[in-house]
């Protein structure tokens, strides 16, 4: 089974500024990497799929990157609604399918 | 407008059952592969279950194999899961969530996500 390991559990940013979320697999998942925004008391959102492609309605400002075991979500200007926990699920090799323990973005 | 709604949460004691249900509407249920996806409290996510769309296709994680059990109704745009053998570590709340897969022009595929999430449904176990 594949273990998803991602960085750092917890990093704090100043509204406007860049945040960059790190996910690492355990063995490759090729580009089979998608990325959720949980915010406190809802369900999760599906923000990237394919590790680079935003899902419908999700703004510009979210991006993603990498394949085979290393991964980024970058966050370019963050705005007051995009602190929140984000997860990183890899679909690869499924069943199952993993998910990373997440990273809480908070207000510095 | 596309909704997944959980219900048949609640409080049950070890060693109980409990069968939630997800409704969807909005979209071609039928059409879609369907997960449950649970979240301990203060917890991280965990994904529970998979099913087809006919629903000839299940799959369990291991650490609910063998006591949890996915089914649909495609008449009635129904996704369940009977769960059974209730331990306090099952304890959480259990999302339903639909999966899509995303092509190019060409047919590509893309990639694949759980793109649609119910607002969950809270599962305590406990005497």
């Amino acid at each position: 089974e594949i273990v998803m390991t991602q960085s750092p559990a917890t990093l704090s940013v100043s509204p406007g500024e860049r945040a960059t979320l790190s996910c690492r697999a355990s063995q490759s998942v090729s580009s089979n990497l998608a990325w959720y925004q949980q915010r406190p008391g809802q369900a999760p959102r599906l923000l990237i799929y394919g590790a680079s492609s935003r899902a419908t309605g999700i703004p510009a400002r979210f991006s993603g990157s990498g394949s085979g075991t290393e991964f980024t979500l970058t966050i370019s200007s963050l705005q007051s609604e995009d602190f929140a926990v984000y997860y990183c699920q890899e679909y690869n090799n499924w069943p199952p399918w993993t998910f990373g323990q997440g990273t809480k973005v908070e207000v510095k | 407008e596309l909704q997944l709604v959980e219900f048949g949460g609640g409080l049950v004691q070890p060693g109980g059952s409990l069968r939630l249900s997800c409704a969807a509407s909005g979209f071609t249920f039928s059409s879609y592969e369907m997960n449950w996806v649970r979240q301990a409290p203060g917890k991280g996510l965990e994904w529970v279950s998979y099913i087809s769309s006919s629903g000839n296709t299940k799959y369990n994680a291991d650490s609910v194999k063998g006591r949890f059990t996915i089914s649909r109704d495609n008449a009635k745009n129904s996704l369940y899961l009977q769960m059974s053998s209730l331990r306090a570590e099952d304890t959480a709340v259990y999302y339903c969530a639909r999966n899509v897969d995303y092509y190019d022009r060409s047919g590509y595929k893309l990639g694949s996500g759980f793109d649609y999430w119910g607002q969950g449904t809270l599962v305590t176990v406990s005497s």
